[in-house]
């Protein structure tokens, strides 16, 4: 079975803090990604990457960036955390794009 | 741009009542649709795909249409339960195959 692990399932920061999210899936997919879940608005896509080293930006990639340095790892990070990202953030991966993905269980970032 | 909506109001039925859930989607029409079910604090979990020429989908308790011509999905629990209880999401994948696009959900309450 897949599994999607994310690092912390609660973070509390300040405002101006760089602040990294960690995800590692076990499956040996080519594909993963970043959501941010708000209420109402669905998950929305940050950024995704096809391949090692590969990224592409998704909807809404202002104020992030990522890192894949390794298959089965995929970093998001906020590079001067502001409140207006407080959220949930969603790790996903699948091996085919058009394939289902699976998540982790996610992460609740509080920016205060 | 492409859009997917779902019902935002929660859908609150009796135990052993059919659950059906909406999926509009407007401007693209997808090659496929995928539901998702998401728990409190947790991620979401991929229940079916339905591709555009499949008229319906099953799997055990679960059925999902896919109407091109009213550029909708249902999505339906027959003999609900109370662990039916849940938020569902449903997603297709815009042109290009690149990046899913998730509805905002609708939260399903059945009641014993």
């Amino acid at each position: 079975d897949v599994k999607v692990t994310q690092s912390s399932r609660y973070l509390v920061k300040r405002t101006g803090e760089k602040v990294f999210l960690e995800c590692v899936q076990d499956m040996d997919h080519e594909n993963m990604f970043w959501y941010r879940q708000d209420p109402g608005l669905g998950l929305r896509l940050i950024y995704f990457s096809y391949d090692v080293k590969m990224k592409e930006k998704g909807d809404i990639p202002e104020g992030y960036s990522v890192s894949r340095e390794k298959k089965e790892r995929f970093s998001l990070i906020l590079e001067s955390a502001s409140t207006n990202q407080t959220s949930m953030y969603l790790c996903a991966s699948c091996r085919e794009l058009d394939q289902p993905q699976h998540f982790g269980d996610g992460t609740r970032l509080s920016i205060l | 741009s492409q859009k997917i909506e779902q019902n935002s109001e929660a859908l609150n039925i009796q135990e052993g009542k059919t659950a059906t859930l909406t999926c509009n989607y407007t401007n693209y029409s997808p090659a496929y649709l995928q539901w998702y079910r998401q728990d409190p604090g947790r991620g979401p979990v991929f229940l079916l795909l339905i591709r555009e020429n499949e008229k319906e989908k099953r799997k055990e308790r679960l059925k999902v249409t896919f109407d091109t011509t009213l550029k909708q999905s249902l999505f339906h629990i027959t003999a609900s339960q109370p662990a039916d209880s849940a938020t569902y999401l449903c997603a297709w994948v815009s042109g290009g195959y690149n990046k899913l696009i998730f509805g905002a959900g609708t939260r399903l309450a059945v009641h014993p």
